[in-house]
C-alpha cells in the first residue's frame, strides 16, 4: 500500500504487505530528516533518520528514501505487522547554524494494518 | 537513547489557572525542546529550552504565556499560563543534539475546562 502523505492522511494495508508512507517537504535548505511513529496515548518514537547527503538508509524492516530534486521523503515498512499500526510523522531540520535541531513536522499519516 | 519522563502525565484544569509541566532526563543532554500537539494534529515547536539563559521561542509563542526554565542539563519546566480551553493539547518535551536523533517524552495531556 502507498500514501501520498500530506494529501492522503490514512493508509490501510494487509498484514504482511509492504507499506510506503510519503512526505513532501518545502524547504530546499532542509538537511536532516527523521521519521517518527506515534501510537495512541504515547509520545513520538524515533524510527530512522537520514541526512541530505544520502539518498537511502535502511534499518530493521524500514527504509527511508530521500529525493532532494523533488523534495520528497518516503518510509517503506517491509512485511507490515499489526504492531505497526500508528500515526507516522516525517520531520525536517531546516538547516543553517541558527536552526540547531529545531524540527518541523508534517501532518502525519495514520497507518492501519488489517490482520 | 535517553530516558525521558514528564510530570504530570495528564491533568484537567480550570480556565484562568496555570500548570507547570516537568521534564526529566536520565543523562545530560545538549538540547531540550518543548512541543505542542493539539487534538488530532501534528507537533508544533514552542521553544528551545536553553540551559542557564532565556528560552528561544518560535513565532506565535511568547514567554508570558509559556514561561520555560532549564536550570541544568537534565531538567526543564514549561508553564502554561492563564489557560483557556484552546490550550487543551498534549505537551511534549524532547532532547537531542545538533543534527542528531531527537527523542521525545511520553507527553502531558492537558484538558482545560
Amino acid at each position: 500500500g502507498e500514501s501520498v502523505g500530506l494529501h492522503l492522511p490514512t493508509l490501510s494495508v494487509q498484514e504482511g504487505d509492504n507499506s510506503i508512507i510519503n512526505c513532501a517537504y518545502s524547504n530546499s535548505a532542509s538537511d536532516y530528516f527523521i521519521w517518527y511513529k506515534q501510537e495512541s496515548g504515547k509520545g513520538p518514537q524515533f524510527i530512522i533518520d537520514i541526512r541530505s547527503n544520502m539518498d537511502k538508509r535502511q534499518g530493521q524492516r524500514v527504509t527511508v528514501l530521500l529525493n532532494k530534486t523533488v523534495k520528497h521523503l518516503s518510509l517503506q515498512i517491509a512485511a507490515t505487522q499489526p504492531g505497526d499500526s500508528a500515526v507516522y510523522f516525517c520531520a525536517e531540520n531546516r538547516g543553517g547554524e541558527t536552526s540547531g535541531s529545531r524540527l518541523t513536522f508534517g501532518e502525519g499519516t495514520q497507518l492501519t494494518v488489517n490482520p | 537513547s535517553a530516558v525521558i519522563s514528564q510530570k504530570p502525565s495528564r491533568d484537567i484544569c480550570q480556565r484562568g489557572t496555570s500548570l507547570t509541566i516537568q521534564c526529566q532526563v536520565d543523562s545530560q543532554v545538549t538540547m531540550m525542546f518543548w512541543y505542542r500537539q493539539q487534538p488530532g494534529q501534528s507537533l508544533t515547536l514552542i521553544a528551545t529550552a536553553n540551559q542557564g539563559s532565556e528560552a528561544t521561542y518560535e513565532s506565535g509563542f511568547v514567554i508570558d504565556k509559556f514561561p520555560i526554565s532549564r536550570p541544568n542539563l537534565t531538567f526543564s519546566t514549561l508553564t502554561v499560563s492563564n489557560m483557556s480551553p484552546e490550550d487543551s493539547s498534549i505537551y511534549l518535551c524532547s532532547v537531542g543534539a545538533y543534527y542528531n536523533e531527537q527523542f521525545f517524552g511520553p507527553g502531558t495531556r492537558l484538558t482545560v475546562l
